[in-house]
């Protein structure tokens, strides 16, 4: 079956440090793999998305790499931002298959202080 | 800009009423689900639906329905609330080929 895997927070970070979030993934097919963004209060938006290996998929400074050899799709910034405290989703999905629903991890918290 | 719309941000419900959650999306989608999101447990997917009048059960179906009459309208039912259905319900949209649209959430307090 798909599964998602992302690792266990709370993250706490000091503002301008180096961020991962590890996410690694099974999946039977080919799938397109995400990153959502919740801040407090609000539903999920979409970060960035990879739909084939060794896509890199990037926004707001953030970026992952679709890894087929090692099935991982680990988030990284280079310096984070308080604004950027939000509990992180990694996720994927197979569009060649009718109805196939988004599968998501358990997200990660980050908190990042001043 | 794309809109996933659900009906409350916030409802208090007594045990054994019928609820029902509405979404709307206004961007001709053909895919809708329904999740509930709790504290370490992340996103579970309860139902989805690929077209008008089809559904599929998620991972945590027990309790709940959905209704799929018209394309932009994704409704989930507890028939009958109970406490361990008070969560945050989150409704989700998307094409073939496209990102997923979240609506703002809905919390629900079954007391």
């Amino acid at each position: 079956g798909n599964s998602v895997t992302q690792m266990e927070g709370p993250v706490t970070l000091s503002e301008e440090a180096f961020l991962t979030i590890n996410c690694t993934y099974t999946a039977t097919g080919y799938p397109s793999l995400f990153w959502y963004v919740q801040y407090p209060g609000e539903g999920l938006q979409l970060l960035l998305k990879a739909t084939k290996a060794d896509d890199k998929g990037s926004n707001k400074g953030f970026e992952a790499t679709y890894r087929k050899e090692t099935t991982s799709f680990h988030l990284e910034k280079g310096s984070v931002q308080v604004s950027d405290s939000a509990v992180y989703f990694c996720a994927l999905t197979i569009f060649n298959q009718a109805g196939t629903a988004l599968i998501f991890g358990k997200g990660t918290t980050l908190s990042v202080s001043s | 800009d794309v809109k996933v719309t659900q009906s409350s941000r916030y409802l208090v419900k007594r045990t054994g009423e019928k609820v029902f959650l509405e979404c709307v999306q206004d961007m001709d989608h053909e895919n809708m689900f329904w999740y509930r999101q709790d504290p370490g447990l992340g996103l579970r997917l309860i139902y989805f639906s690929y077209d008008v009048k089809m559904k599929e059960k998620g991972d945590i179906p027990e309790g709940y329905s959905v209704s799929r009459e018209k394309k932009e309208r994704f409704s989930l039912i507890l028939e009958s609330a109970s406490t361990n259905q008070t969560s945050m319900y989150l409704c989700a949209s998307r094409d073939r080929g496209t990102q997923a649209f979240f609506g703002q959430g809905t919390r629900l307090t079954v007391v």
